[in-house]
């Protein structure tokens, strides 16, 4: 199956910093999608991008799907912001829905 | 809207017992997926359903474990007989086009 691997693993930042998570995936995709896992454990759909640019606030994800690779920033970080952030997409030729998780980046904004 | 709503939200039971989670998706939501989530092999698939009927069920790590979905608005992910081992968060997600929706997770804890 597809291989999804993200990094950094952990990341430390002081409130008001920029950051960029990286996803590599190992095959073509149809479907790749980043996720906000919160400090209770709620899991929050940020973008569906499987490939191009979008924004949402703070937030921007870029898909380069002919390198087979996600970006995710987040701008003026802010200590909400802390969790684990997710990648997750499916190969090419599977259903869209049957997504692969990355192990994810665990983020820590400090005040 | 009331999101994807899981219950119970905590459950422990002792080894040997059956469970049942259930699941109410988002109406509307064609799409339905079990996942479960441990600190050792992260967020897997179990098991997904289109328009109520199993699609890849793949995940489901054994016999012990079934699902169902017997209409558009219930599904059920039933263990037995439950092992320590299946201590773990179990998410249900719904999905309408693209975006995956999380419902707040089953803490199992078996004992």
């Amino acid at each position: 199956g597809i291989q999804v691997e993200q990094s950094p693993p952990d990341l430390i930042l002081q409130e008001g910093a920029n950051s960029t998570l990286r996803c590599n995936f190992s095959d073509s995709v149809n479907n790749l999608q980043w996720f906000h896992q919160n400090p209770w454990g709620q899991l929050i759909n940020l973008f569906y991008i499987p490939s191009g640019t979008k924004q949402n606030g703070r937030l921007s994800a870029t898909t380069v799907a002919t390198e087979r690779y996600s970006l995710l920033y987040i701008s003026s970080s802010q200590t909400t912001d802390s969790g684990v952030y997710f990648c997750a997409s499916n190969a090419g030729g599977t259903s869209y829905g049957k997504l692969t998780f990355g192990q994810g980046t665990i983020l820590t904004v400090h005040p | 809207d009331a999101g994807v709503i899981q219950s119970p939200r905590h459950e422990v039971t002792e080894m040997g017992q059956e469970v049942t989670l259930r699941c109410k998706p988002i109406s509307g939501h064609d799409y339905l997926f079990w996942y479960r989530q441990t600190m050792m092999r992260g967020l897997e698939l179990l098991i997904y359903f289109n328009n109520n009927v199993p699609i890849d069920d793949s995940g489901m790590p054994e016999d012990r474990f079934s699902a169902k979905m017997p209409n558009a608005s219930f599904s059920t992910l039933k263990i037995q007989p439950s092992e320590p081992r299946d201590s773990a968060v179990y998410f249900c997600a719904s999905s309408f086009s693209y975006g995956y929706t999380f419902g707040s997770g089953t803490r199992l804890t078996v004992v």
